[in-house]
């Protein structure tokens, strides 16, 4: 069956710019995870959806960063006013049920000049 | 905060030997942990898992090992192939039900 997709798989943006990145998760799968990976590092949580609501965002950095998942099924991560700073690869991944083994996508290297 | 400490950092075997990788983490509550392998340009990929209330699980060349009291988790990976050199990663799910990931382990493996 389909994994977890994510798109586009790259973006390159301006500072002070907005920016979606979008992610499919797999079907029927009710838990997402949105998470950050700055280079040589382990993917940073972001925030965790359970259905359609966001269970805990508590990894958020800022107010700029905002995520939604109306239909409890496609996720997607939004940036406001991106700084350099927000490079990364931003990787969802998705679970069920929560807290189990979690499927990540291939992820989205976003490049802030 | 969580620490997950991952080491070595860099790892480089010889093709049939075995690889191992360390993690440390500093929650004793801590209850369920996932290993992962990510390729270059691609998502972290499920390995293998392992709960609390065990200390080995073995997979199809993986072994976890899991020693609660000092709070250490390994992977074992045998006759390592030159289709296993990727970066590795632990992870444990932490109390507040997010998963913590550590710094990761570059194995390379020589023919």
């Amino acid at each position: 069956g389909a994994g977890v997709s994510q798109t586009p798989s790259n973006k390159v943006t301006e500072k002070g710019k907005y920016v979606e990145l979008r992610c499919d998760p797999i079907s029927g799968h009710t838990a997402l995870y949105w998470y950050r990976q700055s280079l040589g590092q382990g993917p940073e949580f972001l925030i965790y959806f359970q259905g359609t609501g966001a269970a805990d965002d508590s990894g958020l950095p800022n107010d700029r960063f905002f995520a939604v998942r109306p239909e409890g099924s496609v996720s997607t991560l939004k940036i406001q006013r991106t700084e350099r700073g927000d490079s990364a690869v931003y990787l969802c991944a998705s679970s069920s049920p929560p807290f189990e083994t979690q499927y990540f996508g291939p992820g989205t290297r976003l490049l802030v000049l | 905060g969580e620490n997950v400490e991952q080491h070595p950092s860099t790892l480089s075997v010889q093709e049939g030997d075995n690889s191992i990788i360390n993690c440390a983490y500093s929650n004793s509550a801590s209850d369920y942990f996932i290993w992962y392998k990510q390729e270059s340009g691609k998502g972290p990929q499920f390995i293998i898992d392992i709960r609390s209330n065990m200390d080995k699980r073995q997979g199809q060349r993986v072994t976890v090992l899991l020693n609660k009291t000092v709070k250490h988790l390994s992977l074992q990976i045998a006759a390592t192939q030159p289709g296993d050199s990727a970066v590795y990663f632990c992870a444990e799910l932490n109390t507040g039900n997010q998963f913590y990931f550590g710094t990761g382990t570059s194995l390379t493996v020589i023919p």
